[in-house]
């Protein structure tokens, strides 16, 4: 399994661009990229899934660089209520078994 | 759609009573995850089922643990009989995976489980 290194907290303040980088050296060539989201008393919520280059919705950006081997997750002028824990996850289609989640990334918004 | 339903929201339970946790997985999904959370081991995934079948139950921490899918809206996560160390909090989630991006699950409200 693709293991995922991300730092265990940031914070920042509103109206500023956020990234998150997420390293996963031994990402395999069929693992797709993932990002979900977490609010506290809530289940995770998807994001965003990238394979190679960038990735944009509505949402967030998704930056991975040629050699996969990690990826940056761009939230743009965050707000307070984009206080949440994010999980970086690798794996193949349809491999749900392979989507582990990690400690993931607590984002801390302040005023 | 009404999202993925779990309940009880919340359970309290004694040492030792049998609990049983329910999940109505989004219509048209055909794949159906239970996870658990807790601040120690973070989020851990229990049993995945697709089209009814459960395909990998190696998360199922004892046989204390059970969990069934009847039929294609309904499954459920049993425990039988409770500890303390169970106390966390249960997710249900859904996916299709005939869809784009079938990495894609939906999570339920989760189930709170406290016992005592």
């Amino acid at each position: 399994l693709a293991k995922t290194t991300q730092p265990i907290s940031m914070d920042s303040y509103e109206g500023q661009e956020v990234n998150i980088t997420c390293s996963h050296n031994n990402i395999a060539t069929n693992d797709y990229i993932t990002w979900y989201q977490q609010f506290p008393s809530q289940g995770p919520r998807f994001i965003i899934q990238g394979y190679k280059t960038k990735v944009t919705n509505e949402v967030a950006s998704l930056f991975i660089p040629a050699d996969r081997k990690s990826s940056t997750l761009s939230l743009p002028r965050v707000s307070l209520s984009d206080t949440a824990v994010y999980y970086c996850l690798v794996g193949g289609l349809g491999s749900a078994r392979q989507l582990t989640f990690g400690s993931g990334t607590q984002l801390t918004v302040l005023p | 759609d009404a999202g993925v339903i779990q309940s009880p929201r919340h359970e309290v339970t004694e040492m030792g009573q049998e609990v049983t946790l329910r999940c109505k997985p989004i219509s048209g999904h055909n794949s159906l995850f239970w996870y658990r959370q807790t601040m120690m081991r973070g989020l851990e995934l229990l049993i995945y089922f697709n089209n009814n079948v459960p395909i990998d139950d190696s998360g199922m921490p004892e046989d204390r643990f059970s969990a069934k899918m009847p039929n294609a809206s309904f499954s459920t996560l049993k425990i039988q009989p409770s500890e303390p160390r169970d106390s966390a909090v249960y997710f249900c989630a859904s996916s299709s995976l005939a869809g784009a991006l079938d990495n894609e699950q939906f999570f339920g409200p989760g189930t709170r489980l406290t016992v005592l």
